[in-house]
């Protein structure tokens, strides 16, 4: 069965440092997502794409949070410089194209720690 | 956006059927109704999804009212790898997107 795949899973950094989060999402998935999941809440949707093209990006924190997905098929998240109110579980998504309903397949997460 | 609100916890005994609301009383017409099931440390997985009346497959079944302002996600006989976090979601599919993540209802079974 296809999954999203996502990479590093674990992630220990510093403040003020710069990190990167990866995220292959399944084959032929157009539209992919980024989510932020801090401890105890539900997933909060950072960036959407649809192909290689941003789709919403409104709680995208855009002075220290960037993504692409220049191919239009794997993705980036990327912060700098991180600051301890990030450490959270990063969640990619993706949902394939056509359908009359939306089903969005999650990866297993990073989770972020911000010393 | 519709705004859902459902029960942070539940608990439930093995084998009991359980059942948990969502309401949704602004939801517009477009809106789909979709529930997600999380495990610790995992994503979010996709249980089920419906528009209107009742929709069943092999995990479980969503009964959705004709005022479509709340829906019920019912698991039949719990057991104890049923113990997570469950969200109700209500957005549009023609968007992709703008499905809200809340709280939650985390399920407990107990043996």
């Amino acid at each position: 069965e296809a999954e999203v795949a996502q990479s590093p899973r674990y992630k220990i950094t510093e403040k003020s440092q710069a990190v990167a989060f990866w995220c292959d999402p399944i084959s032929g998935h157009a539209t992919l997502y980024w989510y932020r999941q801090i401890l105890g809440q539900g997933p909060e949707l950072l960036v959407q794409f649809q192909d290689e093209s941003v789709v919403d990006d409104s709680q995208l924190p855009k002075d220290r949070f960037s993504a692409e997905r220049l191919k239009g098929v794997d993705s980036t998240l990327k912060i700098q410089p991180a600051e301890l109110g990030d450490s959270a579980m990063y969640l990619c998504a993706s949902s394939p194209p056509g359908t009359s309903y939306n089903e969005q397949f999650f990866g297993p997460g990073t989770r972020l720690t911000v010393l | 956006l519709a705004k859902t609100t459902q029960p942070i916890s539940m608990d439930s005994y093995e084998g009991q059927e359980v059942n948990i609301t969502c309401s949704h009383n602004n939801i517009a017409t477009n809106d789909y109704i979709t529930w997600y099931q999380q495990f610790p440390s995992q994503g979010p997985r996709f249980i089920i999804q419906g528009y209107k009346t009742k929709v069943t497959n092999e995990v479980a079944s969503l009964f959705i009212p004709a005022d479509r302002k709340s829906s019920t996600l019912s698991l039949p006989r719990v057991s104890l790898s049923d113990t997570a976090v469950y969200y109700c979601l209500v957005g549009d599919p023609r968007y992709g997107q703008n499905f809200v993540f809340g709280p939650g209802t985390r399920l407990s079974v107990l043996p």
